[in-house]
């Protein structure tokens, strides 16, 4: 069965600090992926997603993630973090074979101290 | 607001019984997933109706049914209750594949 795991479990950076959160998949064959943000109190919203193409995909609020398909990986990354951007980070990913079902990584906190 | 909702937003009930969660998915979204998230398992999906059909099923108990009705509403019904399934339900609404907005949540508490 496809399984992503997710380096970190708390990340704690200052205001400003680059971010780069890991994400890796086990499945061999084409995948989809996606990386979604839990703010507080709060639904999970779509950050980005990759489908195909550029493996370097631009999300919302200044994320952008790289699909590297030799390392099973789909890093997050932000160059400058603000106290805002605390919030828990999902991977997901969607196998060819697996249709419609999406299987999330177990999360990453990241807490931003000001 | 991602335009899903979800009722209730808190349930306390005790083991054995049974519940029903309700979704009302984005005007016009045909399809509906469901998540369970919890501490131990993260977040697991659990099942996909597509315009009242189911699509896809995940890590769905037996003792867990879903359905999806006419008005794409849909709902989670939950029985015989043990202690393992407190957890938040999630579900998310779909327009294209791909791109899920999710509802807040249904906290699930079994005493």
């Amino acid at each position: 069965a496809q399984s992503v795991s997710q380096h970190n479990h708390h990340v704690i950076l200052s205001e400003a600090a680059s971010l780069e959160l890991g994400c890796n998949y086990s499945y061999g064959g084409t995948v989809n992926l996606f990386w979604y943000v839990q703010y507080p109190g709060q639904h999970l919203q779509l950050l980005l997603k990759y489908f195909s193409g550029d493996p370097l995909v631009k999300g919302i609020k200044g994320f952008e993630a790289e699909f590297i398909k030799s390392k099973f990986s789909f890093n997050l990354r932000k160059p400058s973090v603000q106290w805002s951007d605390t919030a828990e980070y999902f991977c997901a990913v969607n196998a060819d074979n697996y249709g419609q079902n999406f299987v999330f990584g177990p999360g990453t906190r990241l807490s931003v101290l000001p | 607001d991602s335009g899903v909702t979800q009722t209730p937003k808190h349930l306390i009930t005790a083991t054995g019984q049974r519940v029903t969660l309700r979704c009302s998915p984005r005007s016009g979204d045909l399809s509906v997933y469901w998540y369970q998230q919890s501490l131990d398992q993260g977040l697991q999906f659990l099942i996909q109706y597509y315009n009242g059909e189911e699509r896809a099923k995940g890590n769905i108990l037996e003792r867990f049914s879903a359905q999806q009705f006419p008005d794409l509403h849909s709902e989670l019904n939950l029985s015989s209750l043990e202690l393992g399934d407190s957890a938040l339900y999630f579900c998310a609404s779909s327009p294209r594949w791909g791109e899920q907005y999710f509802g807040p949540g249904t906290r699930l508490t079994v005493t």
